[in-house]
């Protein structure tokens, strides 16, 4: 059975540091990844999709970068966080043309 | 960019009773329609969801009906249980892709016993 894992669980960080959340999925070879964000009592908003290692599309700017370093792993990165930053961030996977599901998501908070 | 509306933002029933959630869609080449539910602090969980080959789906107490010429899906929970409260989203495929998924704005459900 595929897991998909996030780290951290949690975190808190001034603005102006930097940020790197992880994401890592077992049990599926090859599958397409993405990042979002969700805003307190928000909606969902695509951040980022990977089809492949290497390879990363952005879907909207905030500021942040996503990189696929391996097959199973997806980074999001800021090298400065703003105020805006905070919120849920969500990585999930999909076979091609399959549904999505979501990771246990980590929790920012930008002071 | 597109969007996808959703109503009602708030939605209180009696235990039992149904609850239904509308939303609508922009890009006609959208063809892939999920719904998801969200308890608080929780990850959005998919419950069911619609492909654009068909008119409607049901599973355990969910029923979703698309209707491509109106551009608009809609989730029905039937006899309704405290269980049921969360936040629920639906989504639509993008014109990039069924990669790309387009949220609505959420539906905040309540069931009263």
């Amino acid at each position: 059975a595929q897991t998909i894992h996030q780290w951290p669980v949690a975190e808190i960080k001034a603005v102006g540091s930097p940020l790197s959340l992880g994401c890592t999925i077992k049990g599926k070879s090859s599958p397409n990844l993405y990042w979002y964000w969700q805003a307190t009592g928000g909606t969902l908003q695509q951040l980022f999709y990977s089809i492949t290692v290497g390879q990363v599309e952005s879907v909207v700017q905030l500021n942040l970068s996503a990189s696929r370093p391996k097959d199973d792993q997806f980074i999001l990165s800021t090298e400065k966080l703003l105020l805006s930053h905070s919120g849920f961030y969500l990585c999930a996977w999909s076979l091609v043309g399959a549904e999505q599901y979501f990771g246990p998501g980590t929790r920012l908070t930008v002071l | 960019g597109e969007q996808v509306e959703q109503l009602p933002s708030i939605l209180r029933v009696q235990e039992g009773s149904s609850a239904s959630i509308n939303c609508t869609y922009e890009n006609s080449a959208s063809n892939y329609f999920p719904w998801y539910k969200q308890e608080p602090g929780e990850n959005p969980k998919l419950i069911i969801d619609i492909r654009s080959n068909m008119e409607r789906k049901q599973t355990q107490g969910l029923i979703v009906l698309l209707d491509k010429k109106a551009k608009r899906f809609s989730l029905h929970i039937t006899d309704t249980q405290p269980g049921d409260s969360a936040m629920y989203f639906c989504a639509a495929s993008g014109a990039s892709g069924s990669w790309q998924l387009i949220f609505g704005s959420g539906t905040q459900l309540t069931v009263m016993p």
